[in-house]
């Protein structure tokens, strides 16, 4: 059956220290597809990435970095040098085909991390 | 603004009432997608539907039921409500129905059940 385990209930860290955000995941599909999200305190959901289960390079964009492991069933998420703004509570999620096949998917959000960022 | 919009913002109703949400995917977007989050159950996918069809089906309970219209606005119906229906709405939207698509949120449609 489908996972999602995002250990850290609340991290909190000072401005400018790096933070990383962990999601270990479980699945019987080999095709399925992991995401972050970020909500903050205005409350509404926002997309950060997507990654496939073909694609175990790890991405980088800007201060955030991803670091995806298919042996450890892992999708972690680091903030380099954390500002105030990343205060906010991150969702890992996993998407993976409707069975039957319907061409949906079905998605299973982590209980999600909320990081709080202290000037 | 991720140009999906959700009506109403806010809804207050009473338990054993029904309850229709409207959301309006991006121009262009033909999959939409409606999550719940509460306290309780966290967040939770609903159901998906591409270009009027049903394509996925989560936890949605069978008090639920959603729509796609021909105009690729959704609906979500929640009837004999529950305290524990309390939650935010989330409705999203892609324009291919597969997880290769990112999803825009709406801002949400809070739900109280009193």
């Amino acid at each position: 059956a489908q996972k999602v385990t995002q250990v850290q209930t609340e991290i909190s860290v000072v401005e400018k220290e790096d933070v990383t955000l962990d999601c270990v995941y479980e699945t019987r599909d080999t095709t399925y597809y992991l995401f972050w999200y970020k909500q903050p305190p205005s409350g509404e959901l926002v997309f950060l990435i997507r990654r496939n289960s073909f694609d175990e390079q790890n991405e980088i964009s800007g201060r955030y970095s991803w670091n995806f492991q298919k042996s450890t069933s892992s999708f972690n998420f680091t903030i380099t040098a954390s500002q105030v703004v990343d205060s906010a509570v991150y969702f890992c999620a996993l998407s993976e085909s409707q069975a039957p096949n319907t061409g949906g998917f079905k998605t299973i959000f982590g209980a999600g991390t909320r990081l709080f960022v202290k000037a | 603004d991720s140009g999906v919009t959700q009506t109403p913002k806010h809804l207050i109703t009473a338990t054993g009432q029904r309850v229709t949400l409207r959301c309006s995917p991006r121009s262009g977007d033909l999959s939409v997608y409606w999550y719940q989050q509460s306290l309780d159950q966290g967040l939770q996918f609903l159901i998906q539907y591409y270009n009027g069809e049903e394509r996925a089906k989560g936890n949605i309970l069978e008090r639920f039921s959603a729509q796609q219209f021909p105009d690729l606005h959704s609906e979500l119906n929640l009837s004999s409500l529950e305290l524990g229906d309390s939650a935010l709405y989330f409705c999203a939207s892609s324009v291919l129905p597969d997880s290769e698509d990112e999803q825009f949120f709406g801002p949400g449609t809070r739900l109280t059940v009193l």
